[in-house]
């Protein structure tokens, strides 16, 4: 069974850095591009970032360009996401999301499946 | 300001039929495929309907899914308690070299 579990969130400081984990199993983690999305409370659904399979490209939502660095360990099956200069605006729940296909480029009509559970960030002081 | 629109909410009784619309652009669902994802309350969203029509592999044949242009369409037929949830689009968009949602539309059975 695929699964993806998502850690590493919690209460920050505006300004200050947090970086999330996730951790992947059931799957041949480096056939698959990975992405992180997040769900601000009572709010839609964010494409933040999404790396390829051998970390060769990245590709990130202005929200987050030039803050957030996506970033994965084949070897140990992990994502991480390192969240820098952080304001209230990134409160959100931030879900790990297996891409379909190696690549994280949608032109070629890539699906997100599964998700993660989830884990909470919150920003404020 | 999304992206991709969707109607706020939908209802329907237990059996109707409901549609969800997602209209989009040339440089999104014009272009690239549309897919689904439900978002039953308290949890993860679930990858629903995939490349504009198909169902993954444990999602009933009550859902379905279309495109046609710039628009997507998500249809719930034989309405149950259980298809109460949150449904969003999504697509690559070209121009803004990522992905997009919808809003979100918040389904009700009656």
């Amino acid at each position: 069974e695929v699964q993806l579990v998502e850690s590493g969130g919690g209460l920050v400081q505006p300004g200050r850095s947090l970086r999330l984990s996730c951790a992947a199993t059931g799957f041949t983690f480096d056939d698959y591009a990975m992405h992180w999305v997040r769900q601000a409370p009572g709010k839609g659904l964010e494409w933040i970032s999404g790396i390829s399979w051998n970390s060769n490209t990245m590709g990130y939502a202005d929200s987050v360009k030039g803050r957030f660095t996506i970033s994965r360990d084949n070897a140990k099956n992990s994502l991480s996401l390192q969240m820098d200069s952080l304001g209230a605006e990134d409160t959100a729940l931030y879900y790990c999301v297996k891409d379909s296909r190696p690549s994280w480029f949608g032109e070629l009509g890539n699906w997100f499946d599964p998700w993660g559970q989830g884990t909470l960030v919150t920003v404020s002081s | 300001q999304s992206v991709l629109t969707q109607p706020t909410s939908a209802s329907g009784t237990p059996g109707q039929r409901v549609s969800i619309s997602c209209s989009g652009s040339s440089s999104n669902i014009g272009r690239n495929v549309v897919n689904w994802y439900q978002q039953l309350p308290g949890t993860a969203p679930k990858l629903l309907i995939y490349s504009n029509n198909l169902r993954p592999s444990g999602v009933p044949d009550r859902f379905s899914g279309s495109k046609s242009g710039t628009s997507a369409s998500l249809a719930v037929s034989g309405l149950q308690s259980e298809d109460e949830a949150d449904y969003y689009c999504a697509a690559w968009d070209d121009s803004l070299n990522g992905y997009v949602f919808g809003p979100g539309t918040k389904v009700t059975v009656l």
